[in-house]
């Protein structure tokens, strides 16, 4: 079975630019996730779709942060404008059902100069 | 809000050594538990999952994690760790506080097992 896959693996950029990431989930997966890990946390929950639809938004700055999955399967998550406080190591993560073991992307680390 | 607490950050241990890494969450009710782990450059992983029945769940590798109710804890253990187990470790619970179930990590703890 394919894992979850993420792109970019890394990406630099200046505060106040833009930076998009993407994820496609496990095939037939039908929750996905999106999370936040700052160097020496654990990683923390922006946003998970069940489907296309947006079941948990509670903790995504809204200001600076959007994602969409539209059809249901791949997912971006967009920063603009990026701060300092944004580098960190953006995680996909997808699950059959909200309930059931999440299987991780490899992640993409960004870095803000 | 559930949260989820790791005693250790950094743990160093000789091969052999038995290892135990400790977990807390913070209130009870249903539970859903989980150990994740991550290798040096790969992804998290899923170690072992508590959902119900026996509070000793077995995972992969030789690992073991025991849930006790009345403290609140989910620690982790293996008999003897070998230097492949050096890794980061997290402990996360699924919070079902709101609508859907959320899962909440701890902070994570660095394992570097010398050969």
């Amino acid at each position: 079975e394919a894992g979850v896959a993420q792109s970019p693996r890394y990406k630099i950029i200046e505060k106040r630019q833009s930076v998009a990431f993407w994820c496609n989930p496990i095939s037939g997966h039908a929750t996905l996730y999106w999370y936040q890990q700052i160097l020496g946390q654990g990683p923390k929950l922006l946003i998970q779709f069940q489907n296309n639809g947006v079941v948990d938004d509670s903790q995504l700055p809204k200001d600076r942060f959007s994602a969409e999955r539209l059809k249901g399967v791949d997912s971006t998550l967009k920063i603009q404008p990026a701060k300092l406080e944004d580098s960190a190591v953006y995680l996909c993560a997808s699950s059959i059902q909200g309930n059931q073991p999440q299987h991780f992307g490899d992640g993409t680390r960004l870095s803000i100069l | 809000a559930q949260s989820v607490s790791q005693h250790n950050h950094h743990v160093i241990l000789s091969e052999a050594a038995s290892l135990e890494l400790g977990c807390n969450y913070s209130y009870g009710g249903t539970v859903n538990l989980f150990w994740y782990v991550q290798y040096p450059g790969q992804h998290l992983q899923l170690l072992l999952k508590y959902f119900s029945g026996d509070p000793l769940v077995k995972g992969i590798k030789g690992f073991e994690a025991e849930f006790i109710k009345s403290k609140f804890s989910f620690n982790l253990r293996k008999p003897s760790v070998q230097w492949s187990d050096t890794a980061e470790y997290f402990c996360a619970v699924l919070d079902f506080s709101g609508n859907t179930g959320k899962l909440i990590f701890g902070q994570g703890t660095t394992l570097q097992v010398k050969p």
